[in-house]
Order: C-alpha cells, then structure tokens, then sequence
C-alpha cells in the first residue's frame, strides 16, 4: 500500500499519560496535514507542514499537543497529559507540490483515553 | 467566518431515487469547494471539487455564489453510493474546513 500510513490504528492509554502518533506520507508530498474527529463531527484541521516547516496551527492545538516533521518526510504527533476530551480519531493528510492539490487521508489513529 | 454547513445529518432514499446532499458555505473571498466520500471501512477521499466541474461517478454539484451553497446532486442514486459525504472548503490558510457530514443510505 503506497497510500497515507498511520501508526498505530488504536491508541488506548490512561489520563495523563503522555501519547505519540505517526504519520508517513505519500513519498514527495510536500505538504502533510494533521486532522481530529469526533464522533458525529467532521475532520477538524489541526496544523500543516510544508516540507519540514509547520506552517499553520488551529486553535484547537492547545500546549499540550506538538507535531514534528523532521526531514519534512514522515510526522509525529504527541499528545502530552492526555485528557477524556482527546478521544477522537486523529487523521493524516498529504497532498503534493500545492495547496490546490487534493488531499490523500490515511486510515486514522483510533485514541481511547480511560 | 469561514465555515461550512451541511443540514441533514442522514440521507435516506430508495435505490434508483434522485439524490441531493445540501452544503452552505460562509467565505469571504472565492470559494473553492470540494466534496469528499467515505464509504464503510475506508479512508476519506476526493469525491469532486467545484473547479473541476467533473461528475464522478454520476455525481454533479454545482457552485451558486448567489445562495452560497455547493450542493452534490446523483439523478439515479445505487446502493453503493451508501456512505458518509463531507462537503468542505479551502480556508485562507490553504487548510480544509469540513462540514458536519451527512450519511447517505441508499435502500434496495
């Protein structure tokens, strides 16, 4: 599968804990997204890289949460101090060259925060 | 504000009913908007986007800057069209805002 890779598929860790996320992308995007969603709600923009400069970050990313890209090829998203309200599925994105090129997900990362 | 509406949460018709899924879009500048598709146990993707004008699996929607909607439209719905649909819009910052989604369910 050359698509959006995601580790792990389900994340299930106790409050406080501290909880990390990768993503590779789709070999040569340029551009990798991080996106939460909830049950009954869509993907909630998160942040996005362009190559390995973080570009962009909602509001929804409190100092809590940090996203890495490194060499601008593969992200990792950490989550520090879990709480209940983080439980969500946490989806990657990756496009190529420009923003105006559509968006490849992976599968996601399932987080149960007990 | 930029954001996006999608008023039904289900969708439910029988196969071979016409099919309309309704988007409202807030944005100030022009608009680029795309509607994305997840059908049972895999990944979100592109189903179309406005600037394309394509029609993608019997799939049309159309841009009306008047009503500020993008509504996805299928004459002949098929049982395989069953899925979650997301309507979204490219932000100011070249992001993708979602809409809530509505869950079509095509009945045989």
């Amino acid at each position: 599968d050359t698509g959006v890779s995601q580790n792990p598929r389900h994340k299930i860790t106790k409050r406080g804990q501290n909880v990390t996320f990768r993503c590779d992308p789709i070999s040569e995007h340029n551009r990798l997204y991080w996106y939460r969603q909830t049950l009954g709600q869509g993907p909630e923009f998160l942040t996005y890289f362009q190559n390995e400069a973080q570009l962009e970050k909602s509001r929804l990313l409190s100092d809590r949460f940090s996203a890495e890209r490194p060499k601008g090829s593969f992200s990792t998203l950490e989550i520090q101090r879990t709480e209940q309200g983080d439980s969500a599925m946490y989806l990657c994105a990756s496009s190529p060259r420009t923003a105006n090129e559509k968006l490849f997900f992976g599968s996601g990362t399932q987080l149960s925060v007990l | 504000a930029q954001r996006v509406t999608q008023p039904e949460k289900l969708l439910s018709v029988f196969k071979g009913a016409p099919v309309e899924l309704k988007c409202n879009y807030s944005y100030s500048g022009s608009p680029e908007l795309f509607w994305y598709v997840q059908y049972s146990r895999q990944r979100l993707q592109l189903l179309l986007r406005h600037i394309s004008r394509e029609s993608i699996k019997g799939f049309t929607a159309d841009l009306n800057k008047g009503e500020t909607s993008f509504h996805l439209k299928k004459p002949f719905a098929q049982e395989e069209d069953s899925a979650m649909y997301y309507c979204a819009l490219r932000g100011s910052q070249g992001n993708l805002i979602f809409g809530k989604g509505t869950k079509l369910s095509v009945k045989p």
